[in-house]
């Protein structure tokens, strides 16, 4: 089993829709939980971080992370073609250098 | 666009080479992070560079190995390189080692892809 568990898809939705990206995890030493955004031929850019439990929002953008459940999810409202993208979710212990393990990703498509 | 440039952008190389690739940083930035990122697949960690020595490894090989200088840009070189190898080689480069936070963002260059035939 991987220490992060993410689904591939790909997911495809209607411009405009509410889209849901969820990510399971095994290690309960993860205390940073980031959301990547990665573009076809590019590198990863980071879109949200949290630390411990709660919720972050930022624009369009809601990240939520339960550490019961070891469940993280981000929300995107209003989804736009230009989301379009594989979103990565990463996780990172709080001590000791800044090292993240990585999802695979999921391929989301926001059609017009 | 991130200020991490990284060279060359597409590389094909056969079983049993060896292959360097490069990554300039992004000006302030000490520390040099790299991942492999096979297709369909999440980066994972290899190395990490602080200040030009080695400061953390991933489940890598020792046929796996870097370089960081003085300017903080970074080489990575693998040897006798197997299929597997074949992904996109990613660095990201930082502020510092510790902790994530708004002023200590590790920032992706855009990758080489490496192929081996």
């Amino acid at each position: 089993q991987k220490e992060v568990e993410q689904d591939p898809g790909p997911l495809s939705v209607p411009e405009g829709a509410i889209v849901s990206l969820n990510c399971t995890y095994s290690n309960s030493a993860f205390q940073y939980f980031m959301w990547y955004r990665q573009y076809s031929r590019k590198g990863p850019e980071l879109l949200m971080y949290t630390y411990s439990s709660g919720n972050k929002e930022d624009g369009r953008f809601t990240a939520q992370v339960d550490k019961s459940s070891k469940y993280i999810s981000l929300f995107i409202r209003d989804s736009q073609p230009s989301d379009s993208a594989t979103y990565l979710c990463a996780m990172s212990n709080a001590g000791g250098s800044y090292i993240p393990t990585f999802g695979r990703g999921t391929s989301l498509i926001v059609h017009p | 666009e991130t200020g991490v440039t990284q060279s060359p952008t597409h590389l094909i190389k056969t079983r049993g080479q060896q292959v360097t690739l490069r990554c300039s940083s992004q000006s302030g930035h000490n520390t040099v992070s790299w991942y492999q990122q096979a297709l369909g697949q999440g980066p994972q960690f290899i190395f990490q560079y602080y200040r030009e020595e080695e400061n953390g490894r991933g489940n890598f090989p020792p046929r796996f190995s870097g370089l960081q200088f003085p300017n903080y840009s970074s080489e990575l070189n693998v040897n006798a390189l197997e299929l597997d190898d074949s992904a996109l080689y990613l660095c990201a480069s930082s502020r510092g080692t510790s902790r994530l936070t708004e002023n200590n963002e590790q920032f992706f260059g855009p990758g080489t892809r490496l192929t081996v035939l």
